[in-house]
């Protein structure tokens, strides 16, 4: 079955809202990353957090690795912050394993 | 900031042609990846590499080959292309050593057709 697992699926916000991905993982892990990737396609890497809690600017990364989950909080979105965000998982020696993604979408 | 250049952008190709996507990264990191995206599976890891000279298999490396004869340029080959080879490809680059996952830096992405 699928190692990682990201929910929801998709969501839909207006734009000021506050947002909450999770991503939920069945093995054992080394770290935790969440990147963000672009409509049209490039990624690009958020956070690299093996366990406990990261901020950067208006979003926070927090892992727990003994409930073996991860979340990503994004405070007063934007319409900028529309595309797919990504968390991945190191197995071993730089192998990450990604969920299929949350797509998200912010309205004006 | 870190820089991975992908070509093509995009590829159409004939079934039981070969196709070559290439990679190049500038920021002196040994650790190449090549993924696929596919919807609903996320990204999967095909083939990836140490530094020059070495490549590894990934999750599904069937149909594809590696190849790494520079630390800057990691090319992804398939021998005989097949539809079900149709996706995007990324390249990845990131960090200098085994033990660890750094933050990995991204190519722009190869959209692949094979008719």
């Amino acid at each position: 079955g699928q190692q990682v697992q990201q929910s929801p699926a998709s969501l839909v916000l207006q734009e000021g809202e506050n947002a909450e991905l999770q991503c939920n993982f069945s093995t054992s892990l080394n770290s935790m990353q969440w990147f963000y990737q672009r409509p049209g396609g490039s990624l690009v890497s958020l956070f690299y957090n093996p366990s406990g809690t990261k901020h950067s600017g208006r979003l926070t990364s927090t892992t727990v690795i003994k409930e073996r989950r991860s979340s990503l909080h994004i405070s007063s979105s934007q319409t900028t912050d529309s595309g797919t965000y990504l968390c991945a998982l190191e197995r071993s020696f730089n192998k990450l394993t990604f969920g299929a993604g949350t797509r998200l979408a912010v309205c004006p | 900031e870190a820089a991975v250049t992908q070509s093509p952008r995009n590829k159409v190709a004939v079934t039981g042609g070969k196709v070559t996507l290439s990679c190049n990264q500038t920021n002196n990191h040994n650790n190449m990846y090549w993924y696929r995206q596919d919807t609903g599976h996320g990204l999967r890891l095909i083939h990836y590499s140490y530094g020059a000279g070495s490549t590894e298999k990934g999750d599904i490396p069937d149909g594809y080959k590696a190849s790494r004869p520079s630390q800057e340029n990691f090319s992804l080959i398939l021998e005989l292309a097949t539809p079900s080879q149709t996706s995007v490809y990324f390249c990845a680059s990131g960090g200098t050593g085994q033990s660890s996952a750094e933050t990995l830096y991204f190519g722009s992405g190869t959209r692949l057709t094979v008719l």
